[in-house]
């Protein structure tokens, strides 16, 4: 198994651009969650799907963020438009039961 | 919110001495996982506990869950270089998968 694969691995992009980061889960896994992970925040959890049904998005920081999951074999997490502060490394992780196995994570750099 | 606490943030050791990081919640955790990241990469799962109690080992690595559910701890014995890493408490308060709340996570530099 190639584990959670997500892309891009980084992305510099210009304050106002449009920022698309994908994920592509474990297959048979039934829960995805999306985070951002920043020096003084942690790891936060932006949103999870269950079964490609978004359940909980209270952690996106605002309507600039938006997430889908239009089948069980992929997930998008898009940013527009993007600000310095979204700067951080953003983690999909996939589960069935139990742990969570992450992906290796985007690098976003807005500048 | 709910909150789960970690500390130390930060922990220097020699290599061959014990470490310990503990993590705290003030509400009672339907179970708690632990999680290990090296510098530039990506968390990796360790260990889920879930028994009031529970005590689990990995080689050099003993996890332990309060009794009370609040509270747990991963100790290492004799560090290696290997070791270094942050390593994360990660407490589920619902027992649905969406409500794993991360701590801040312990920082381990081991000198050789």
């Amino acid at each position: 198994d190639a584990g959670v694969i997500q892309s891009p691995r980084h992305e510099v992009t210009e304050m106002g651009q449009e920022v698309t980061l994908r994920c592509k889960p474990i297959s048979g896994h039934n829960s995805l969650f999306w985070y951002r992970q920043t020096m003084m925040r942690g790891l936060e959890l932006l949103i999870y799907f269950n079964n490609n049904v978004p359940i909980d998005d209270s952690g996106m920081p605002e309507d600039r963020f938006s997430a889908k999951m239009p089948n069980a074999s992929f997930s998008t997490l898009k940013i527009q438009p993007s600000e310095p502060r979204d700067s951080a490394v953003y983690f999909c992780a996939s589960s069935l039961r139990g742990g969570y196995t992450f992906g290796s994570g985007t690098r976003l750099t807005v500048v | 919110g709910q909150q789960v606490m970690q500390i130390p943030q930060y922990q220097h050791v020699q290599e061959g001495e014990d470490f310990t990081t503990y993590c705290n919640s003030s509400t009672t955790l339907s179970n708690i996982q632990w999680y290990k990241q090296r510098p530039g990469g990506h968390p990796v799962f360790l260990i889920q506990l879930v028994k009031s109690g529970e005590v689990k080992k990995q080689k050099r690595l003993t996890f332990q869950f309060g009794e009370a559910k609040k509270n747990s701890s991963l100790h290492i014995t004799a560090t290696q270089t290997t070791d270094v890493g942050t390593y994360f408490c990660a407490g589920n308060y619902g027992g649905s998968q969406g409500n794993l709340i991360f701590g801040k996570g312990t920082k381990l530099s081991v000198k050789p």
